[in-house]
């Protein structure tokens, strides 16, 4: 059975930093390439991140480039998302995706919360 | 970011069909097939119903379909039951290599 698993979230104060986590089990993850979406509170879904199945390829949503990287460990079936510089707005709860095909994922975890205030 | 533009909400009522227009530009919806549409109810995560503008996954109902013309993608749903009662996202695939989200779509089924 395909299971992701995200960890990490909690509260932090503005201009500090938070390392995601997705543990992924059930499937190559190594073969797989990966997502982070977000959803602030009652909102919708906003793409932030994705990263290729080596690691060498990233992309980032203009809302968090140059604040925030993807990165993933194959030999741990992990993928990160490390957030510096966090502000208020990046406040939601954090979904990790495995990619099926093209964009579509197939596969999300259950979601950590991101709080960011002081 | 740019979003694409999809309604905030639709209805209908049980055994009807609706259709959730999803609209983006040349530089997305218009340039590649990579659209897809998720469900997601309240308090769960997402879930993919389409994939590559038309395709479905498997295990979901064929009473879901996508379509697309031109910069305007849609996701139509016939013989609506409760069970469908949820919000209803697009994505797509950009010419920055990213990926965006429309704004979401409430269907309320009567």
């Amino acid at each position: 059975e395909v299971q992701l698993v995200e960890s990490g979230g909690g509260l932090v104060q503005p201009g500090g930093s938070l390392r995601l986590s997705c543990a992924a089990s059930g499937f190559s993850f190594s073969s797989y390439w990966m997502h982070w979406v977000r959803q602030a509170p009652g909102k919708g879904l906003v793409w932030v991140s994705r990263i290729n199945t080596d690691g060498s390829t990233t992309a980032y949503g203009d809302s968090v480039r140059g604040r925030f990287s993807i990165s993933r460990d194959n030999a741990k079936n992990t993928l990160f998302l490390q957030m510096n510089n966090l502000r208020a707005e990046d406040t939601a709860v954090y979904y990790c995706g495995r990619q099926l095909i093209g964009i579509a994922e197939d596969y999300w975890g259950q979601g950590t919360l991101v709080t960011v205030s002081s | 970011q740019s979003v694409l533009t999809q309604p905030a909400s639709v209805s209908g009522s049980p055994g009807q069909s609706i259709t959730i227009s999803c609209i983006g530009t040349s530089s997305d919806i218009g340039r590649y097939n990579y659209v897809s549409w998720y469900q997601q109810h309240p308090g769960r995560a997402p879930k993919l119903i389409i994939y590559d503008v038309t395709n479905r996954p498997s295990g979901v109902s064929n009473r879901l379909s996508g379509s697309k013309s031109g910069n305007t993608a849609s996701l139509t749903i016939s013989g609506l039951q409760a069970e469908d009662e949820a919000d209803y996202y697009c994505s797509s695939y950009t010419t920055r290599s990213t990926v965006v989200f429309g704004g979401g779509t409430k269907l309320t089924v009567l």
